[in-house]
């Protein structure tokens, strides 16, 4: 499998939205069910969205997930201070370099 | 409610076996999950290691598996992981994982701090 590419780093104000992005090749993304993990400082990754766009329970419903083509991409609206933490898409046994998201 | 508990020696010297355990709690290693462990260092990032089924099928990332070995423990109902001929390369945060459905990780041990030196 190839690498996956994601911004290292995004940035916006409580309550508007954003998008990373998550940028693979037909031969993951396009085939392959994307998964989207959130880690704190000092913790493990906790899964956010899996099988593309589905939510597991307790992930809120202002994080959400879709796919198109070759890319991928986690949005979260109403952003809030507690969001700040490093976002990483995983596609197969192949994990994303992580973007940092930043509330300003 | 799954829980997942590694544990572990922290401190391995060069060329030695790494040897880390996930004891799992709220469900059966028996179970339709497939278990497996992840690293993470600020070098590479986050790497997926391998997984193992309760049936003893196993996967692992090429990167790793000339000197990786997973196994299962059902009566204590726990896995482990076995790395070999470790370098400097392979300090890590080596987190062990279930999965949710398919290939998501829906399940993280709190990770142990593995770190090779002399």
């Amino acid at each position: 499998q190839s690498g996956l590419t994601q911004p290292p780093s995004v940035s916006a104000a409580p309550g508007q939205t954003v998008t990373i992005s998550c940028s693979g090749s037909a031969s993951d993304i396009a085939n392959k069910y994307v998964s989207w993990y959130q880690q704190f400082p000092g913790t493990a990754p906790r899964l956010l969205i899996y099988d593309d766009e589905k939510r597991p329970s307790g992930s809120p419903d202002r994080f959400s997930g879709s796919k198109s083509g070759t890319s991928a991409t986690l949005a979260i609206t109403g952003l809030q201070t507690g969001d700040e933490a490093d976002y990483f898409c995983k596609v197969g046994w192949v994990f994303g370099r992580g973007t940092k998201l930043t509330v300003l | 409610q799954v829980h997942l508990q590694g544990s572990g020696p922290g401190l391995v010297k060069p060329s030695g076996t790494l040897s880390l355990t996930c004891a799992v709690s709220g469900y059966s290693v028996s179970g339709p999950k497939w278990w497996g462990f992840v690293r993470q260092s600020p070098e590479k990032g986050l790497e997926w290691i391998g997984e193992i089924f309760h049936s003893g099928y196993t996967n692992y990332s090429p990167s790793f598996k000339s000197r990786v070995t997973l196994s299962l423990d059902k009566s204590k109902n726990e896995f482990s992981l076995k790395m070999t001929s470790v370098t400097a390369a392979d300090t890590a945060f080596y987190y062990c994982t279930g999965t949710l459905d398919g290939e998501a990780l829906g399940h993280w041990g709190q990770g142990t701090l593995v770190t090779v030196s002399s």
